[in-house]
């Protein structure tokens, strides 16, 4: 069964230093993997997307991710925080176990202080 | 710029009403995925279509859940009758795609509260 785990549920950063969003999936077919941030009172915009491709993906915003299978992470950062990246950010996982799965992430609630 | 579409952002009704909500994906968009988000139990998977068809609904209460394409350009979602345990927001997402590597576009959810 697929799953996915964000390690913490809240990371506080200041403003210009790097951030570091955890996030941990168990799935039993090389599953596909993606970071959306939600802004408050918003959807979910897509940050970025690994396919089994090139294991560091970069996204949207300065932001990448390292799909690390031998440690079935997922973590998603950003060298340099602004104040605009304060959001909720969700890590996903599908693949086609028992047909097609998506499994959300609790999210990870991220504050930027000035 | 494209994008999805959801109405009524807001809805507000009482225990028992019928509710709909409409969804128009992104043209050219194949799939569409219904979602729920509460702060207890976060982002559920309701339902999702590809093609206008039906694939996977398992996340949803059949008792009282609906989920229908009638056309490319249009989905909805029906709840009858509602609780106040379905007060949350729903969100509607389109990708375009095969298998389960798919983009998602989100919409910007209908916020439902049941007196």
């Amino acid at each position: 069964a697929q799953s996915v785990t964000q390690l913490d549920s809240h990371v506080s950063v200041s403003e210009g230093t790097p951030v570091l969003l955890r996030c941990n999936y168990s799935s039993s077919y090389s599953p596909s993997l993606f970071w959306y941030v939600q802004h408050p009172n918003k959807g979910l915009q897509l940050l970025l997307k690994y396919t089994s491709a090139a294991t560091l993906v970069k996204g949207i915003n300065g932001f990448e991710a390292e799909f690390k299978k031998s440690e079935t992470s997922f973590h998603l950062t950003k060298p340099s925080a602004h104040m605009s990246d304060a959001a909720e950010y969700f890590c996903v996982v599908s693949d086609h176990t028992g047909g097609f799965k998506t499994i959300f992430g609790a999210g990870t609630r991220l504050f930027v202080k000035a | 710029d494209a994008r999805v579409t959801q109405t009524p952002r807001h809805k507000v009704t009482e225990m028992g009403q019928e509710v709909t909500m409409r969804c128009q994906p992104i043209l050219g968009h194949n799939t569409v995925f219904w979602y729920r988000q509460t702060m207890m139990q976060g982002l559920e998977l309701l339902a999702y279509f590809r093609n206008r068809a039906p694939l996977d609904d398992s996340g949803m209460p059949k008792d009282r859940f609906s989920a229908e394409m009638p056309d490319a350009t249009l989905a909805t979602l029906k709840i009858q009758p509602s609780e106040p345990r379905d007060s949350a927001v729903y969100f509607c997402a389109s990708g375009l795609g095969t298998g389960f590597l798919v983009e998602q576009f989100f919409g910007p959810g209908t916020r439902l509260t049941v007196l």
